[in-house]
């Protein structure tokens, strides 16, 4: 069964420090992988996707993720943290074929604080 | 512009009353997916629906009912066989077939949903 991990529940990083926050996943074929970004009180905004090749994916607000097969994981990064990403991250992971599956599995998110 | 409109944002509710949360979507999405989150718990699937007057359980679809009459309307009906409906529900939708783009979600901005 799929399955996503993020093992960080918070971090806190200091502003213009880097972040990366972590994923694993566990699925049985080449799966597609999502960050997803929540503001407190707010719906989930797509920060990026990986679907095929190049397996460095740029997102929106500066973020990167990298999908690394060998140790089933797609972290997230970004060079230098603002205040403005404070917020709860996701990742998720569903399937890329079949039509009765097009649904995600997500992880239990990591709360981003960012401090001054 | 397109999106997701839900509705209402925060509702209270009686022990014992059925609710119904509202979901409208404008992006001419086929499927539709109801998610409920909890501290610490991420994103869990109640229902979706793929087609009109067609939908399919999720991982906790018990105390919960749906209905699909409308592309465009997935409402929520959680009932009084809910044991612990307090929470916040997220509505999403994506786009029609099989391929990369029917995994991408976009939510709504959700409804916060408590029980006295």
């Amino acid at each position: 069964a799929q399955s996503v991990t993020q093992p960080d529940i918070h971090i806190t990083v200091s502003e213009g420090a880097s972040l990366e926050l972590r994923c694993n996943y566990s699925y049985g074929a080449t799966p597609y992988l999502f960050w997803y970004v929540q503001s407190p009180g707010q719906g989930l905004q797509l920060l990026l996707k990986y679907f095929s090749g190049d397996t460095l994916v740029q997102g929106i607000k500066g973020f990167e993720a990298e999908f690394k097969r060998s140790q089933s994981s797609f972290n997230l990064r970004k060079p230098s943290v603002h205040w403005s990403d404070a917020a709860e991250y996701f990742c998720a992971v569903g399937a890329g074929y079949g039509g009765a599956t097009n649904k995600l599995i997500f992880g239990t998110g990591t709360l981003l604080a960012v401090q001054p | 512009d397109g999106g997701i409109t839900q509705s209402p944002k925060y509702l209270f509710r009686k022990e014992g009353q059925n609710v119904t949360l509202s979901c409208e979507q404008n992006l001419n999405h086929d499927a539709m997916y109801w998610y409920r989150q909890d501290p610490g718990q991420g994103l869990r699937l109640i229902y979706y629906s793929q087609i009109v007057n067609d939908f399919q359980k999720g991982d906790i679809a018990e105390g919960y009912s749906v209905s699909r009459e409308k592309k465009e309307s997935f409402p929520l009906t959680v009932t009084s066989a809910q044991k612990n409906p307090t929470a916040f529900y997220l509505c999403a939708s994506s786009a029609p077939g099989t391929g990369s783009g029917a995994n991408v979600l976009t939510f709504g901005a959700g409804s916060r949903l408590t029980v006295l």
